[in-house]
């Protein structure tokens, strides 16, 4: 099956400070992405999505950049809550061909960790 | 808002049995389900798409007799681990797709599958 990396990366924060992570897709014809919260034990969560037609997407406290030409995701979150420590991924979506359904491929997950 | 119920959350079974994994959307019809697996540390790696009323179509090496896939209406598909070993023990996710929307992602809360 189809997955981007083996390894968790980890980005350990203050409360309070902002916090980037950042994801590298895979398919330049994939047209819609997805950042995804994953606590222990969990299913995804969703935080905010953005169309490969916009480079920058809001959301409360969160902010999506879109980069198609080097073909890169950062996820911003504003003043990083305890609560907000968790594996992110970035998904994207890969569109249908000849047929075939849209799904959905996620990449390299990042553990964020916040310091109280 | 959309709800996916995954059952059961938690399974233990013996080597060369077969455990059934369920996934049901709530509130809405999925003409498309996937199957996610995931270890842990590790990303969500897309085993295979399911169609209702068509056969699923599994992702490059992931054994379709292994990972019998059932989608017999448009809100339940199931997954069958057949003769399991101890390294399909594993985190295993759905995510179903409302009939009609071309992006959208539902996602289950998992089934920690943990054969002995």
């Amino acid at each position: 099956g189809e997955s981007v990396g083996l390894h968790l990366p980890t980005l350990s924060v203050q409360e309070g400070d902002n916090s980037i992570i950042n994801c590298a897709y895979s398919n330049s014809a994939s047209d819609y992405f997805i950042w995804y919260k994953q606590e222990s034990g969990k299913g995804p969560q969703f935080i905010i999505d953005i169309r490969s037609n916009m480079d920058k997407r809001q959301g409360q406290r969160v902010t999506v950049l879109l980069n198609k030409t080097v073909k890169h995701l950062s996820l911003q979150i504003a003043a990083t809550q305890p609560g907000d420590s968790a594996v992110y991924f970035c998904a994207e979506n890969i569109p249908n061909y000849g047929g075939a359904t849209n799904k959905l491929i996620f990449g390299t997950g990042t553990l964020l960790a916040v310091q109280p | 808002g959309a709800v996916v119920s995954q059952h059961p959350s938690r399974v233990i079974c013996k080597s060369g049995t077969s455990v059934k994994i369920e996934c049901r959307s709530l509130d809405f019809q999925a003409t498309t389900m996937f199957w996610y697996r995931q270890f842990p540390k590790q990303s969500l790696m897309l085993m295979a798409t399911s169609n209702e009323g068509s056969k699923a179509t599994y992702e490059q090496g992931v054994e379709k007799d292994k990972f019998l896939i059932n989608h017999a209406s448009l809100t339940l598909s199931t997954l069958t681990v057949t003769s399991a070993h101890p390294e399909d023990s594993s985190f295993y996710i759905c995510s179903a797709r409302p009939l009609g929307v071309a992006r959208g992602y539902t996602f289950g809360s998992g089934t920690r599958l943990t054969v002995v």
